[in-house]
């Protein structure tokens, strides 16, 4: 079967670092990716690893192990406009995505 | 630059009522998707359209039809609607099927 597992809620201070693990298991894998949800809005696309490795965008980083089905989001110097649901997503073909059922990250002062 | 574009925003239907949620891109991208998202539930794939021509049945096909018209749009049907379809719907396409999807701003459905 398919699943993703990611962590249900986090709550974490502005300013600091948050950590956002995800697994998965597929029948296929095209890479994985990470969106943005703010509530009431679309998601929007955050990153995506193709390949093992950490890739970097501004405040926010995205981690692959492929060998372990595991990768992480990573929030560096937390804001409060950073408090959205974030969904890990991978390709388990080259024509479409899974998502996992979120992870709720709420900032607080 | 309009993206990604569904049509109504909201929509109350009664039991057994049928309806079709519009969606149309103007990235010249070739694959197109609708999503249903529950509470709880993330995003679960109910129709995908690979490339014009085709479409395939996601994780959640029950009770619902799909028309790739052209290049741009694609629309999903609810021939007789159902209170378990009560949901939020996102339309999304994507150039390459696996990564850096664009999401409408979905449809908000209630079915009583």
């Amino acid at each position: 079967g398919q699943s993703l597992e990611q962590p249900s809620e986090v709550t974490a201070v502005e300013g600091a670092i948050v950590q956002i693990n995800c697994t998965y298991q597929t029948s296929g894998f095209y890479g994985l990716s990470w969106y943005q949800q703010h509530d009431g809005g679309a998601p929007t696309f955050l990153s995506y690893n193709g390949l093992d490795g950490l890739e970097e965008t501004g405040r926010f980083s995205s981690f692959l192990s492929r060998s372990d089905s595991y990768g992480y989001l990573l929030l560096q110097e937390l804001q409060m406009k950073d408090s959205a649901s974030y969904f890990c997503a991978v390709g388990d073909s080259s024509y479409k995505l899974i998502f996992g059922s979120g992870t709720r990250l709420l900032v607080r002062p | 630059n309009a993206g990604v574009t569904q049509t109504p925003k909201f929509q109350v239907l009664k039991t057994g009522q049928s309806m079709t949620l519009q969606c149309a891109q103007d990235m010249n991208h070739n694959s197109m998707y609708w999503y249903r998202q529950d509470p709880g539930m993330g995003l679960r794939l109910i129709y995908y359209s690979a490339s014009e021509g085709t479409t395939d049945k996601g994780e959640v096909p029950n009770g619902y039809n799909v028309s790739r018209l052209n290049k741009r749009e694609f629309s999903l049907r609810l021939e007789s609607a159902a209170p378990s379809q009560t949901s939020v719907y996102f339309c999304a396409s994507s150039e390459r099927g696996y990564y850096g999807y664009t999401f409408g701003s979905g449809t908000r459905l209630t079915v009583v």
